[in-house]
């Protein structure tokens, strides 16, 4: 079984500052991660992702993500947030069992204000 | 780059008709999927398929079917549109294999209103 939790709905930053979103996950085996970003009324575009290589993942746009197994977490950072950034983030976990089985987190709505 | 296609960004239709969302993909992968995105419940997965004429139901596949009759082509059919299901659909297709390591490449959606 698997699961990830989001764990803020809403984020907002000013632009110019740091952006934390934030998620941890559960998988009863080594699953991969990613972050996908949607624009309104656009579909997911991969940010990045995790595979059990690096655990300090880049990403486009500026975005890294740490998988830190001891927390269970893979929260997606940014030092410096841009207006371009408002839109929605959405922590994903995926396993293979004959097919890949994936799993989204509810979503983060991320708003930056001028 | 890998293009998912699908065939409406918006759709309006009436209770009890017969909808077809169409999707297509031109990176000869052979797994393909069906979310519907609702506010708050993030992607829910209707039904995926992972070679010609096959397929496999999701999470919440009731009131829905699918069709794959090509490798390219994965239709989403809903038999009796109901109010219920207006939402937000979206496509997504990933190759065969590896260990589930392999991003999902996502259409732009179809945004579905049922009256």
């Amino acid at each position: 079984a698997q699961s990830v939790t989001q764990l803020d709905s809403h984020v907002s930053v000013s632009e110019g500052t740091p952006v934390l979103l934030r998620c941890n996950y559960s998988s009863s085996y080594s699953p991969s991660l990613f972050w996908y970003v949607q624009h309104p009324n656009k579909g997911l575009q991969l940010l990045l992702k995790y595979t059990s290589a690096a655990t300090l993942v880049k990403g486009i746009n500026g975005f890294e993500a740490e998988f830190k197994k001891s927390e269970t977490s893979f929260h997606l950072t940014k030092p410096s947030a841009h207006m371009s950034d408002a839109a929605e983030y959405f922590c994903v976990v995926s396993l293979w069992g004959g097919y890949q089985k994936v799993t989204f987190g509810t979503g983060t709505k991320l708003q930056v204000i001028p | 780059d890998v293009k998912v296609t699908q065939s409406s960004r918006y759709l309006v239709k009436r209770t009890g008709e017969k909808v077809f969302l169409e999707c297509v993909q031109d990176m000869d992968h052979e797994n393909m999927f069906w979310y519907r995105q609702d506010p708050g419940l993030g992607l829910r997965l209707i039904y995926f398929s992972y070679d010609v004429k096959m397929k496999e139901k999701g999470d919440i596949p009731e009131g829905y079917s699918v069709s794959r009759e090509k490798k390219e082509r994965f239709s989403l059919i809903l038999e009796s549109a109901s109010t219920n299901q207006t939402s937000m659909y979206l496509c997504a297709s990933v190759p065969l294999g590896g260990d589930g390591n392999q991003p999902q490449h996502f259409g732009d959606g179809t945004r579905l209103s049922i009256l």
